[in-house]
C-alpha cells in the first residue's frame, strides 16, 4: 500500500521556468491538499481539494495552480517559477470530508535559482 | 485565524528521560494532529484528538479543550525519537478544511 506518492523528489529550476509536481494516493481519500514548508515557518497551504472536480485557495495560492485530474491525482503547477518558490512542497491527503486522519508525501525539494 | 504556539522550540534528551511537549491554540477546533517528521524525510501523522486522550506504544497525546492546550509525551526516550514535532489543529464548521499548523519542536535524544 504506497499511501501518498509524490514527484519528483528533488528538482532545480531556473527563474522564469515551469514545472508540475504530481501527487496521487491511493486510500480512496476525497480530500488533498499542497503545502509548502519554509525554515521557521509552519506548513502552509498552497491549494487543497475537497472532492474530485473541485479546488480552492489556500493561504499562499500566488504562483500556482492546481488540478485534480481525479479521486486519486492532485498536481500542483509552477507556471513562470520565481526563487521566492524555492521550498520543500508537500501533498497530503484524508478521508473522512476534512475529518479524518492526515497522511503526507514523502516531499519535493524544489530550488529556484 | 487560528495561533498554534508549541513549546519548547528545542529540546535535548537522554536516553530514556520522560519528554513533554506542548501545543496551545486560540480559536475553538474540531480536531488537533500530532505529526512528526525526521530530519530530511516525510512527515508521519502520530494521532488525531478531539478529546481525552489516545497512547500508542511510548507515545502518548492529551488534550484539554477548555484551556486550548495538547501535550505530547513520549517515555523512555531513544535517539530514535529525534525528529521535529508538530502540532496541527483543525478549523470548525465551515473552516474544517483548514490545518493551522505550528512551527515545530525539535526533540534530540542522546544515548
Amino acid at each position: 500500500n504506497a499511501g501518498v506518492t509524490q514527484t519528483p523528489k528533488f528538482q532545480v529550476l531556473k527563474t522564469g521556468q515551469s514545472m508540475t509536481l504530481q501527487c496521487a494516493q491511493d486510500m480512496n481519500h476525497n480530500s488533498m491538499y499542497w503545502y509548502r514548508q519554509d525554515p521557521g515557518m509552519g506548513l502552509r497551504l498552497i491549494y487543497y481539494s475537497a472532492s474530485e472536480g473541485t479546488t480552492d485557495k489556500g493561504e499562499v495560492p500566488n504562483g500556482y495552480n492546481v488540478s485534480r485530474l481525479n479521486k486519486r491525482e492532485f498536481s500542483l503547477r509552477l507556471e513562470s517559477a520565481a526563487p521566492s518558490q524555492t521550498s520543500v512542497y508537500f501533498c497530503a491527503s484524508s478521508g473522512q470530508a476534512n475529518t479524518g486522519e492526515l497522511f503526507f508525501g514523502e516531499g519535493s525539494r524544489l530550488t529556484v535559482l | 485565524k487560528n495561533e498554534v504556539e508549541q513549546s519548547p522550540q528545542n529540546l535535548t534528551a537522554q536516553e530514556g528521560e520522560f519528554i513533554t511537549i506542548n501545543c496551545s491554540y486560540s480559536v475553538g477546533i474540531s480536531a488537533l494532529h500530532w505529526l512528526q517528521q525526521h530530519p530530511g524525510g516525510g512527515i508521519v501523522s502520530l494521532f488525531m484528538l478531539s478529546s481525552g486522550k489516545k497512547k500508542h506504544g511510548r507515545l502518548i497525546a492529551t488534550i484539554n479543550i477548555q484551556e486550548k492546550h495538547s501535550s505530547l509525551h513520549i517515555t523512555a526516550s531513544h535517539p530514535r525519537d529525534s525528529a521535529v514535532y508538530i502540532c496541527a489543529v483543525r478549523g470548525s464548521g465551515g473552516s474544517n478544511y483548514k490545518l493551522t499548523f505550528g512551527k515545530g519542536t525539535l526533540l534530540t535524544v542522546n544515548p
